[in-house]
C-alpha cells in the first residue's frame, strides 16, 4: 500500500518568503506528526494532529509556523517570513491511532528539504 | 531535563557483529524504539521494547534494561546496505507523539 508522501521533495526559497509543505498520510491513520531534522540530529517534534485537531502544537518554534489538517487526512505546514535558520528537513509521520498501545509505530514520509537563502 | 545519548559514529566490518548503545534519562517511560535512517531518506522502524530483555528479529536484536535506562541494538552478519544512521527514541507517556529522540549513530560498514 501507499506510504506517507510529502511534497515538494525540495524547496529553495528566499529569506522572508512564505512556504507551504504538504503531507499525505497513510490512509486510515488518524494521527499525524510533523518533525524538523537538522543534519546529524534526531527529529525534533513540531506538532501532532489527532484527526482534524492539533492535539499538541507545543513544538512549533514561534508564531511564524502553523499547520492545518482540515479534513483529517492531508496536512499542510506553513512557514511565514522564512529565515535562514528554518533550513532543515521537514518530516511528516503518521500512525494508526496515536495511542501508546503496544508498538504502534510512526511511519515517516521522505521529507521536504527546505533551504532558505 | 530529558536526554538520550548514543555514540555519534561507529565503524564495523562486513560480516561482523556490531552493538549500538543508547542510554536515556526521561521523565517517564512507555517504550523504546529503534529506527534506521539511510542518508537522505526517512527513518524506518526497526524494533520496539517495553519490557526488559532481548527482542530478536532476524539479523537485528534489541535489548532493554529499564532499571539502567539502557538499550542496545545488535546487528549481526553485517551487510554493506546496513550503512546508515540508527536512531533511538523513547516514548515518555501514554501518547505516541511524546517521543524523545537521540541524535543517531552513524554506522559505517567497511568491506
Amino acid at each position: 500500500g501507499a506510504g506517507v508522501s510529502q511534497t515538494p521533495s525540495n524547496k529553495v526559497t528566499e529569506k522572508g518568503k512564505y512556504v507551504e509543505l504538504r503531507c499525505d498520510p497513510i490512509s486510515g491513520h488518524t494521527a499525524l506528526y510533523w518533525y524538523r531534522q537538522s543534519l546529524g540530529q534526531g527529529p525534533e517534534f513540531l506538532i501532532y494532529f489527532q484527526g482534524t485537531g492539533a492535539a499538541d502544537d507545543s513544538g512549533l518554534p514561534n508564531d511564524r509556523f502553523f499547520a492545518v489538517r482540515p479534513e483529517g487526512s492531508v496536512s499542510t505546514l506553513k512557514i511565514q517570513r522564512t529565515e535562514r535558520g528554518d533550513s532543515a528537513v521537514y518530516l511528516c509521520a503518521s500512525s494508526l491511532t496515536g495511542g501508546a498501545s503496544g508498538q504502534e509505530t510512526q511511519y515517516f514520509g521522505p521529507g521536504t528539504r527546505l533551504l532558505v537563502l | 531535563g530529558q536526554n538520550i545519548d548514543q555514540p555519534t559514529e561507529m565503524t564495523a566490518t562486513e560480516g561482523a557483529i556490531v552493538q549500538i548503545n543508547c542510554t536515556y534519562q526521561t521523565s517517564g517511560f512507555n517504550g523504546l524504539f529503534w529506527y534506521q535512517q539511510h542518508a537522505g531518506e526517512a527513518p524506518t522502524f526497526l524494533s520496539y521494547n517495553v519490557l526488559d530483555g532481548l527482542e530478536e528479529k532476524g539479523r537485528f536484536s534489541s535489548f532493554l534494561s529499564r532499571s539502567k535506562g539502557y538499550s542496545y541494538l545488535l546487528l549481526k552478519e553485517l551487510q554493506m546496505k546496513d550503512s546508515a544512521s540508527y536512531l533511538c527514541a523513547v516514548r515518555t507517556r501514554g501518547s505516541n507523539y511524546q517521543l524523545i529522540w537521540g541524535a543517531g549513530t552513524k554506522l559505517i560498514i567497511k568491506p
